[in-house]
């Protein structure tokens, strides 16, 4: 069965504290593994896509890496404005579908 | 300019109505997409239309049937509202369904169904 997990489910870090948030995945035939970025009352916000094993992709102070199982985001000198819910999600080769994780919450604090 | 927009962003209504969320998005996209996240944030896949056509149709009581006048527009009709369904409702767009496209959000539907 196709799954996405994610952890920590909650992370507090303090502005400066570089960390990593970890996606782990089985899926059947993966076309693409997305990071996303969610504020409370609001949708998710597109981050980066991954699509091979060794591939990464880096925007500002976030870089996302992936393996066969899992993909990391890591988050360097991480400000107060980055706290968020980091959803990641693949899709399945043979449905098309989009899987979703439950999240890891981000505080950073001042 | 708002790429995915829905109406309306708040829903508040008595068990039994009948209600209607619209969603459009204006980047050209051919395929879109119904979320449903739950109290515990999780996001899960209610349905999806490619050009028109319904490819993805989750697990989801018959109550709630979506409808997509043309290519930009995917509604979501709900029957008879039961108290489980109060959750906020996301529409989505990607370029397209296979190619391992990312998916636009739109700013979501809180539903309350009282």
């Amino acid at each position: 069965e196709d799954q996405v997990t994610q952890s920590p489910e909650a992370l507090r870090l303090q502005e400066g504290e570089s960390s990593s948030l970890n996606c782990s995945y089985t899926v059947s035939g993966l076309r693409g593994l997305f990071w996303y970025r969610q504020d409370p009352g609001k949708g998710p916000e597109f981050l980066f896509t991954l699509y091979s094993a060794g591939e990464e992709k880096e925007k500002e102070r976030l870089k996302a890496t992936l393996t066969k199982k899992e993909s990391f985001l890591h988050i360097t000198a991480p400000k107060p404005e980055d706290s968020a819910t980091y959803l990641c999600a693949v899709q399945a080769g043979g449905t098309y579908k989009y899987i979703f994780g439950t999240g890891t919450r981000l505080k950073v604090l001042a | 300019d708002t790429a995915v927009s829905q109406t309306p962003k708040y829903l508040v209504t008595q068990m039994g109505n009948d209600k209607s969320i619209k969603c459009e998005q204006n980047l050209g996209h051919d395929t879109m997409y119904w979320y449903k996240q739950d109290s515990k944030k999780f996001l899960k896949i209610m349905f999806s239309y490619n050009n028109k056509e319904l490819i993805i149709n989750e697990t989801v009581p018959n109550r709630f049937s979506p409808k997509s006048p043309d290519k930009a527009h995917l509604n979501l009709h709900i029957n008879s509202l039961e108290l489980g369904d109060s959750a906020v409702y996301f529409c989505a767009s990607s370029q397209e369904l296979a190619g391992g496209s990312e998916q636009f959000f739109g700013p979501g539907t809180r539903l309350t169904v009282l």
